[in-house]
C-alpha cells in the first residue's frame, strides 16, 4: 500500500534535547511538507521541500531543521532552540505544487516536552 | 495574502440532522479549494476538492460548491451519522510563491445518537 509513514506516534523530550521525527513516503511524490498543529488552531507550515537536496522555510521554521537526502524521506529535527515544541506534527506529500494538487498526510507524531 | 476562515466550533448535531460548515477565503487569482477531515489522533484525509468556480466537490454524502462571487466553499451533508464526528478543515492552494496549501482553523463536529 502506498502512503506516508511517520514515526514514532508518541515522543517525549526533555528540556534542552534535540529530537528527530521520521517521515517516509512511497508515493513517488516530489514535494514534502511538515506542519505543526496546536489545539484549536489550523496547520502551520514549518518547512517544505519540492525536490531532493532542496528545502525552504515555511511560516514557523525557527527552532526546527530538516534534510532531504532521498526522495522518500524528509526528517524533521526539533532543536533545543524551539521554545514551545509540545504539539502534534504532521508530514505530508504531494505530486507537485500545481494548483489542483492535493496533499496526502501521515498519521502524525505527538511530541511532548517533559 | 491568501487566507481561509471557517466557522468556529464545536458544532453539535443529532444523528440524521443537516450539516453546514461555513468556509470563506481570500485569495488572488483562481485558487483550488479543499475540505479535509481529521479523526481523533490521526492525520488529515482529503474529503473533497474543487478546482474552478461553480465546481461541486462531493464524497461520502458531503458536498461543497466553489462560489467565486461570495468567495465561499461551504461544506454540507444532508444526514449526518455518529461516525462523521471529526474535525473538518477547509484549505486552499493559490497562486503565488510556491502555491502553498493554506488551512483554516478547523471546525469540530460532534454527532450524537
Amino acid at each position: 500500500d502506498g502512503g506516508i509513514t511517520q514515526s514514532p506516534k508518541y515522543l517525549f523530550r526533555k528540556e534542552g534535547q534535540n529530537v528527530t521525527l521520521s517521515c517516509e513516503q512511497n508515493l513517488n511524490h516530489d514535494a514534502m511538507y511538515w506542519y505543526r498543529q496546536d489545539p484549536g488552531q489550523g496547520l502551520r507550515l514549518i518547512y517544505y521541500s519540492q525536490i531532493v537536496n532542496d528545502f525552504q522555510k515555511g511560516d514557523i521554521a525557527e527552532g526546527y531543521s530538516v534534510s532531504r537526502e532521498k526522495k522518500e524521506s524528509f526528517p524533521l529535527t526539533v532543536t533545543s532552540a524551539q521554545k514551545n515544541p509540545t504539539a502534534f506534527y504532521l508530514c505530508a506529500s504531494s505530486m507537485g505544487r500545481g494548483l489542483n494538487t492535493e496533499a496526502f498526510f501521515g498519521q502524525g507524531t505527538r511530541l511532548t516536552v517533559v | 495574502g491568501n487566507s481561509v476562515t471557517q466557522m468556529e466550533g464545536p458544532v453539535t448535531l443529532s444523528e440524521e440532522a443537516f450539516l453546514t460548515i461555513n468556509c470563506t477565503y481570500t485569495a488572488t487569482g483562481y485558487p483550488s479549494l479543499f475540505w479535509y477531515v481529521q479523526y481523533p489522533g490521526e492525520g488529515l484525509q482529503l474529503l473533497l476538492k474543487a478546482t474552478k468556480a461553480d465546481d461541486k466537490g462531493s464524497n461520502k454524502g458531503f458536498e461543497a460548491t466553489y462560489r467565486k462571487e461570495t468567495t465561499s466553499f461551504h461544506l454540507e451533508k444532508g444526514s449526518v451519522q455518529v461516525s462523521d464526528s471529526a474535525v473538518y478543515f477547509c484549505a486552499l492552494r493559490g497562486s503565488g510563491g510556491y502555491n502553498k496549501l493554506i488551512f483554516g482553523a478547523g471546525t469540530r463536529l460532534a454527532v450524537h445518537p
